[in-house]
């Protein structure tokens, strides 16, 4: 089992939709929980970042941690066509040793906003 | 700044070749990753370095692979030598210590190998 488990999709919405892009995953140690997007051909950027449970908003964006049930969350609200992209949730233990800066990514989830 | 750099952007060898995949930082990051991303397996952590010195490379698939960081401003991943299954896209990417949650991704080089 990995350690990050993501739908890869693909999902398909219209135009002006909400968006709901989830993650779950096994390691308990995990504390700082991340979204990257990734345009076509291109590397992936920050979207947000989170630490421990809770929500975090920015803009049409909302991060959800819950911790409990080891499950996050990305909501996008108004959805546009220029959102079209793959988005990965990382997440990352920050415990010292090895494991300071190493971040574990989901498969991702491709995302189209159609007009 | 121009960003994380990669070369080449793509490579076609054959089976058996050698390989190697550039990566200049972004100025002053203290961290560097090598990743490889393929539609089966996602986003994989090759190995990351920490000043230059390796910090974990468990992610490295096995010793077909290798990776420098001779100084600060450059990294090579080496694949020699190289098989179809290495056919991929290769991310390197830096980070400032004080936020490793947030790495700037280069373009990627996306390696053939036939």
């Amino acid at each position: 089992q990995k350690e990050v488990e993501q739908d890869p999709g693909p999902l398909s919405v219209p135009e002006g939709a909400i968006v709901s892009l989830n993650c779950t995953y096994s390691n308990s140690a995990f504390q700082y929980f991340m979204w990257y997007r990734q345009y076509s051909r291109k590397g992936p950027e920050l979207l947000m970042y989170t630490y421990s449970s809770g929500n975090k908003e920015d803009g049409r964006f909302t991060a959800q941690v819950d911790k409990s049930s080891k499950y996050i969350s990305l909501f996008i609200r108004d959805s546009q066509p220029s959102d079209s992209a793959t988005y990965l949730c990382a997440m990352s233990a920050n415990a010292g040793g090895t494991s300071y800066g190493k971040l574990t990514f989901g498969q991702g989830t491709i995302l189209t906003v159609h007009p | 700044d121009a960003g994380v750099i990669q070369s080449p952007r793509h490579e076609v060898t054959e089976m058996g070749q050698e390989v190697t995949l550039r990566c200049k930082p972004i100025s002053g990051h203290d961290y560097l990753f090598w990743y490889r991303q393929t539609m089966m397996r996602g986003l994989e952590l090759l190995i990351y370095f920490n000043n230059n010195v390796p910090i974990d490379d468990s992610g490295m698939p096995e010793d077909r692979f290798s990776a420098k960081m001779p100084n600060a401003s450059f990294s090579t991943l080496k694949i020699q030598p190289s098989e179809p299954r290495d056919s991929a896209v290769y991310f390197c990417a830096s980070s400032f210590d004080l936020s490793l949650y947030e790495q700037y991704f280069g373009p990627g080089t996306r390696l053939t190998v036939t």
